[in-house]
């Protein structure tokens, strides 16, 4: 079955310090992965994705993801958190059986302390 | 572009009365989704629209759920009767084909059913 793991309901990261906020997939044939943010009463914005190509990504407000076909991960990261940063964080997957859908996962809560 | 619109952003209203949801996607965009999102089930797909068709529905959770496309500009999320159970946020969300998947939303109508 195809699914998304996110394992970490929330990430703790202090101002200035790097941040990870993991995922892991699930998917048969070549993933295309995407991850979103969500901030406080908004709608969920698209950050980045990987399609093929570089196993790094590069997207938005300094994040980038590492593509990780042998570890089926795609972990979001970035050198220095922002409080700013804060927000909800959510990887999804294109459903390879069905081309039109993404697969979520359940969402990771990133709080930056100063 | 204006983005995804959708209307109300708030909505509240008492059990068994009627709902309905607008939503607006980005002009040239072919595919149109709608979603849920509680705390309890995250992020659920309930259905999506090709070229103002439905292609999957499978999400909606019962009769009470209906959606339309009447046109590429605009779409309906209805429930009638609703329920307090449906108190949740809708979000509507568009792409376009041939653009990798990539899909964006809409701010999002909070519901609440008293």
């Amino acid at each position: 079955a195809q699914s998304v793991a996110q394992p970490e309901d929330q990430v703790n990261v202090a101002e200035g310090n790097p941040l990870t906020v993991k995922c892991t997939y699930s998917v048969s044939g070549n993933p295309y992965l995407f991850w979103y943010v969500q901030y406080p009463n908004r709608g969920l914005q698209f950050l980045l994705k990987y399609i093929t190509g570089d196993n790094l990504v590069k997207g938005s407000y300094g994040f980038e993801a590492e593509f990780n076909k042998s570890q089926t991960s795609f972990h979001l990261k970035k050198p220095s958190a922002l409080v700013s940063d804060s927000a909800l964080y959510f990887c999804a997957v294109r459903d390879s059986g069905g081309y039109n859908k993404l697969i979520f996962g359940a969402g990771t809560r990133l709080a930056v302390h100063p | 572009d204006a983005g995804v619109i959708q209307s109300p952003r708030h909505e509240v209203t008492e059990m068994g009365q009627e709902v309905t949801l607008r939503c607006k996607p980005i002009s040239g965009h072919d595919y149109l989704f709608w979603y849920r999102q509680t705390m309890m089930r995250g992020l659920e797909l309930l259905i999506y629209f090709n070229n103002n068709v439905p292609i999957d529905d499978s999400g909606m959770p019962e009769d009470r759920f209906s959606a339309k496309m009447p046109n590429a500009s605009f779409s309906t999320l209805k429930i009638q009767p609703s329920e307090p159970r449906d108190s949740a946020v809708y979000f509507c969300a568009s792409r376009q084909t041939g653009f990798s998947d990539t899909q964006y939303f809409g701010p999002g109508t909070r519901l609440t059913v008293l």
